[in-house]
């Protein structure tokens, strides 16, 4: 089974442009989760869509923005660059997974879009 | 947003040595899981903990949910070149069929051969 998939890998844009990236979850799983990654401040959750609705939304500007498809592919939008959007963006595909009785989503990470803005 | 207090933020150890980062809340959770990033990858789950007091194991790590389900622990015994990477806490809370998790800051882990 193909992990999850994002495209592009590396990215360099300059202050002011606009940026789209894009996320193929695991075939089967409708849970998209978007994660802004930099050094010292962690995984910090952007928003998570489940069947192409936005079901949480992180603490970001309305400069970050996504959607996703009818088949859960997900894609980001971040409007207007400042050079403190550079990081490291990973997209989580989840899976409910049931154990014991109890019942916890786990989630399945791309490699990530490293996004430099100059 | 809300974030777990992870510690230490990172260790810097001798191969074979035994490692111990721990993740402390001030909310409850229905669930603690533990996720490790390699250099270069996204994170990987290791263990999942749902029962308070649960101690849980996979190959040299050993995982607790503790009892008040405010904290968590990993240990790692005999460490070895390829626990190179950053590990988080993440705690996963229910509200109806909403989860939300939350994670830590991460604890950055290097194994000196």
């Amino acid at each position: 089974k193909a992990g999850v998939t994002q495209t592009p890998r590396y990215l360099i844009k300059t202050r002011g442009q606009q940026v789209t990236l894009s996320c193929s979850p695991i075939s089967g799983h409708r849970s998209v989760s978007w994660y802004q990654q930099t050094p010292g401040q962690g995984l910090q959750f952007l928003f998570e869509y489940f069947s192409e609705t936005q079901r949480n939304k992180g603490n970001f500007p309305g400069r970050f923005s996504g959607r996703q498809f009818s088949n859960s592919r997900s894609e980001m939008n971040v409007s207007t660059l400042e050079l403190g959007d550079s990081a490291l963006y990973l997209c989580a595909s989840s899976l409910a997974v049931l154990a014991g009785g109890h019942s916890y989503n786990e989630q399945f990470f791309g490699p990530g879009t490293r996004l430099t803005v100059l | 947003g809300q974030q777990l207090n992870q510690s230490p933020q990172s260790m810097f150890i001798q191969e074979g040595e035994d490692v111990s980062m721990n993740c402390t809340s001030s909310s409850i959770f229905n669930t603690w899981l533990w996720y490790k990033q390699d250099p270069g990858e996204g994170p990987v789950l290791l263990i999942a903990l749902y029962k308070a007091g649960e101690l849980t194991s996979n190959g040299r790590l050993t995982a607790q949910f503790g009892i008040t389900r405010k904290d968590s622990f990993l240990n790692i015994s005999a460490s070895i070149p390829s626990d190179v990477g950053i590990y988080f806490c993440a705690g996963e809370s229910n509200a109806g069929n909403n989860r939300k998790l939350i994670w830590g800051l991460g604890t950055s882990l290097a194994v000196n051969p």
